[in-house]
């Protein structure tokens, strides 16, 4: 099976940067995905590693350490917009199939 | 293109009702996916599919039930609907044939769309 971690709530503020943290343990591991949620609303895709290390895309990137069994989620810059939950996923081969587990998820909120 | 579509939006049942939450996707995936997502919390895989006439169970597959017999359309059913049943359902989609050749592409050929939920209360 996969087991999937996430700190459940951070608080940051305008303008400043957070780290959002996910652990996993998983056999046959393919990916790594970030998602993005708002309230009420569906998932959208932020980020995909499968290679250790760093991805960067504008004020959003995503680190990867498949030794380690860890990723974070950088955000700079925080606008009030960025408020939202923030979901890890993780990609496992599984019978020649791949299946996609997502952790709990990061509530994060924005201060002025 | 619609991406991905879901009906209805949102619905109440009363509980032992019957229904089925309809998906459909026009982007040709292969790969699709049913989640509930209860309230503060992320979503559980119910059923997937990894293309027409091959479905296989997620996490949480008691009470739920599926069928693939075209590329686009992946209906959820629920036979018995029960109370611990009231959530937001997902449906998702992606491309995943990539995977069964050890090849690597772009990261946008692997995201899941999701779309836009079905609101579902049982009482």
């Amino acid at each position: 099976g996969q087991n999937i971690d996430q700190p459940t709530e951070m608080t940051a503020t305008e303008g400043a940067i957070v780290q959002i943290n996910c652990t996993y343990q998983t056999s046959g591991f393919n990916g790594l995905f970030w998602y993005q949620q708002h309230a009420g609303e569906a998932p959208t895709f932020l980020s995909y590693n499968v290679l250790d290390g760093l991805e960067e895309k504008g004020r959003f990137s995503s680190f990867l350490s498949r030794s380690k069994g860890y990723s974070y989620l950088l955000l700079k810059e925080l606008q009030m917009k960025d408020s939202a939950s923030y979901l890890c996923a993780v990609r496992a081969l599984s019978g020649g199939y791949q299946k996609v587990t997502f952790g709990t998820g990061t509530k994060l909120q924005v201060i002025p | 293109n619609a991406g991905v579509t879901q009906t209805p939006k949102f619905r109440i049942l009363k509980i032992g009702q019957s229904m089925t939450l309809q998906c459909t996707q026009d982007m040709n995936h292969n790969y699709m996916y049913w989640y509930r997502q209860d309230p503060g919390m992320g979503l559980k895989l119910i059923y997937y599919s990894v293309g027409a006439g091959i479905t296989d169970k997620g996490e949480v597959p008691n009470g739920y039930n599926v069928s693939r017999s075209t590329t686009e359309d992946f209906p959820l059913r629920l036979e018995l609907a029960a109370p611990s049943q009231t959530s937001v359902y997902f449906c998702a989609s992606s491309y995943g044939l990539r995977d069964r050749q050890g090849t690597s592409g772009s990261d946008t050929d692997y995201e899941q769309y999701f779309g836009p939920g079905t609101r579902l209360t049982v009482t």
